[in-house]
């Protein structure tokens, strides 16, 4: 079993819609979580980070996590076609241990 | 900040020669992670180092590949000898742990090709 799981998609949504990422884990000790949005061709740039229970927005991106089931999501609301990119869900274990997801792939449609 | 700066770009060599890859993190950053990317299996992490000492190598694929950091602002990855299923884009990573986020900031990575 891997250590985290993502759909890989593609995801396909209209210009202003709302897109949803998710991404389940196998580590109950995992202690932080993370989506990085990567461009084709470029390294994977942090955009939200979320360590508690519960929801943390930032503009139009909301990570939600819910550790009881292991689960953890990204919200981007209004779509733009330049959120057009891999999204990599990120998960730290104690001993700072990494381990990313596969990656889902989102297209927004103009 | 100038970010994490990796060297070089680009690299294309051909099967059975030394490849080095290299890394400065972040200034003030505590942590360095090498990862390799793949089509194949993703984002894997090879290596990762605490206060230049390395921490966790079980991602080092073979003792083909080797990984050093000789101070705080540099850090090598070697393949030695190249293999054509080494051709990946490698990555670098830097963390500052002292903010207790733990949060990684990538460089621009290295596409490496073997022939």
């Amino acid at each position: 079993q891997k250590e985290v799981e993502q759909n890989s998609g593609p995801l396909s949504v209209p210009e202003g819609a709302i897109a949803s990422l998710n991404c389940t884990y196998s580590d109950r000790g995992s202690q932080s979580f993370f989506w990085y949005r990567q461009y084709s061709g470029k390294s994977p740039e942090l955009i939200m980070s979320i360590y508690s229970n519960g929801d943390k927005e930032d503009g139009r991106f909301t990570a939600q996590l819910n550790k009881a089931s292991q689960y953890v999501s990204l919200l981007i609301r209004d779509s733009q076609p330049s959120d057009s990119a891999t999204y990599l869900c990120a998960v730290n274990i104690p001993g700072n241990q990494f381990y990313f997801g596969t990656g889902t792939s989102l297209t927004v449609i103009p | 900040d100038a970010g994490v700066i990796q060297s070089p770009r680009h690299e294309v060599t051909e099967m059975g020669q030394e490849v080095t890859l290299r890394c400065k993190p972040i200034s003030g950053h505590d942590y360095l992670f090498w990862y390799r990317q793949t089509m194949m299996r993703g984002l894997e992490l090879l290596i990762y180092f605490n206060n230049n000492v390395p921490i966790d190598d079980s991602g080092m694929p073979e003792d083909r590949f080797s990984a050093k950091m000789p101070n705080a602002s540099f850090s090598t990855l070697k393949i030695q000898p190249s293999e054509p299923r080494d051709s990946a884009v490698y990555f670098c990573a830097s963390s500052w742990s002292r903010t207790g986020s733990n949060e990684q900031f990538f460089g621009p990575g290295t596409r490496l090709t073997v022939l």
